[in-house]
């Protein structure tokens, strides 16, 4: 399973585009890349996934390099209710039948600030 | 209905009680997950279900006991738990075997073994 690293916490104020990135130096061709968030006390929430390129949808963006050892997830104008933890993930989801699991990394907690 | 409900929200026992954490979905979703997250900490994947069979236990102590008794239900039994196993836990559901990456998360049973 391919580790990934974030950045362990980040501050915004509101209003601003956020953009935290995760590196993900051995991810596999089958890969796919996903972001959750997490207020306290409340399970994780899916964001967006992607495999390469740029995916948009209502809530963020991801962008990925061709080479897809990064990816990037970009908030544009957080609100105070946008503070939360927010984990990056990479894992093949058609490989379940032989392992394929969902392994949270330690996530990047979100401050934003008014 | 794209909800995850988990009952009791909270829960208080003792080392030598016998309980147990309910999850329901009605998306129709044939997956279904419990983790376990501590405090300042990313979940943790303890069981998954597919087609209501047991198909991933990540080598859980025997004192907790999953149960899926129909595709909408999922029960984790709990028994001679100790102080340590205090924590957040969580439930989820994705679609299917090739839709591990995108789940629906419940908010949890927020659980104290005194």
């Amino acid at each position: 399973l391919a580790k990934t690293t974030q950045p362990i916490s980040m501050d915004s104020y509101e209003g601003q585009e956020v953009n935290i990135t995760c590196s993900h130096n051995n991810i596999a061709t089958n890969d796919y890349i996903t972001w959750y968030q997490q207020f306290p006390s409340q399970g994780p929430r899916f964001i967006i996934q992607g495999y390469k390129t740029k995916v948009t949808n209502e809530v963020a963006s991801l962008f990925i390099p061709a080479d897809r050892k990064s990816s990037t997830l970009s908030l544009p104008r957080v609100s105070l209710s946008d503070t939360a933890v927010y984990y990056c993930l990479v894992g093949d989801p058609g490989r379940y039948n032989q392992g394929g699991k969902l392994i949270f990394g330690q996530g990047t907690e979100l401050s934003v600030k008014p | 209905d794209t909800e995850v409900t988990q009952t009791p929200k909270h829960l208080v026992m003792g080392m030598t009680n016998k309980k147990s954490l309910k999850c329901e979905q009605h998306m129709g979703h044939r997956a279904m997950y419990w983790y376990k997250q501590k405090a300042k900490k990313p979940p943790e994947l303890m069981f998954v279900y597919s087609y209501e069979k047991l198909s991933i236990n990540e080598s859980v102590p025997s004192r907790f006991s999953p149960e899926c008794p129909n595709s909408s239900l999922l029960n984790l039994h709990l028994h001679a738990l100790q102080p340590e196993d205090s924590a957040l836990y969580l439930c989820a559901s994705s679609q299917g075997t090739s839709d591990v990456n995108e789940q629906y998360f419940g908010p949890g049973t927020r659980l104290t073994v005194t």
